[in-house]
């Protein structure tokens, strides 16, 4: 069974860079799609981008010049990079798999994340 | 981008009753609507995919329709183990977008 697993740090000060790895069991993250999404307080959530099979990322425009999402094969982990953060980054951040028959097919539980002096 | 209205926002039933949930999308996405299930410390479970096929091992009483750019998810029967937050989300064309989210709780 395909599982996903977000990990990193829950408080993030102010103006620093916001670090996430997804460690992924039971599929190769070298197939597919793999993903961030994120929910604010108050429940909005935002797609933020992907890597593909191949290695190659798409960002919401909202992002492009903040995110970076990379990828270690050899760990099956995906990672995501959000720099200059601001207390609206404040979020549940989820990582997600989109495979060729279903985008959004299984999710991890999601890592809460603080941004705070 | 895409926008996705849900509602309602919140939602009162019973167990037994029946309920709806839509999602009203800004443009055309033809059926690329998911349905999502999210319960307390949670993952999202996909319920719904393709805006009416029933994702394998999610119990029958879950449907879902659309009409144009209307969608629609609806229990049957509720059980209590449905209660949870339920949302879409589209993927149709990036940025993909979602809705704002229904929680259903218990009268």
């Amino acid at each position: 069974e395909v599982q996903l697993q977000e990990s990193g740090p829950g408080l993030v000060k102010p103006s620093q860079s916001l670090s996430l790895t997804c460690s992924v069991t039971g599929f190769s993250i070298t197939s597919n799609y793999w993903g961030w999404i994120r929910k604010f307080p108050g429940n909005k959530m935002e797609w933020m981008g992907y890597i593909n099979s191949s290695g190659s990322t798409r960002y919401n425009p909202s992002l492009k010049s903040r995110i970076s999402i990379t990828r270690d094969t050899s760990k099956n982990q995906f990672f995501l990079q959000l720099n200059s953060v601001t207390p609206e980054d404040t979020a549940t951040y989820y990582c997600a798999r989109s495979s060729t028959y279903l985008d959004f097919d299984y999710w991890g539980q999601g890592v809460s994340v603080t941004v705070s002096s | 981008d895409i926008q996705v209205t849900q509602s309602p926002s919140s939602l009162l039933a019973s167990l037994g009753e029946r309920v709806t949930i839509t999602c009203q999308t800004s443009q055309s996405i033809r059926n690329n609507l998911n349905w999502y299930q999210q319960k307390p410390g949670q993952g999202p479970m996909v319920l719904i995919y393709y805006a009416t096929s029933l994702q394998t091992g999610m119990p029958s009483r879950f449907s879902g329709q659309y009409s144009g750019r209307n969608f629609t998810l609806t229990i049957t029967s509720l059980e209590p183990e449905d209660i949870a937050n339920y949302f879409c989300l589209q993927h149709y064309s990036a940025p993909y977008t979602f809705g704002a989210g229904t929680k259903l709780e218990l009268k």
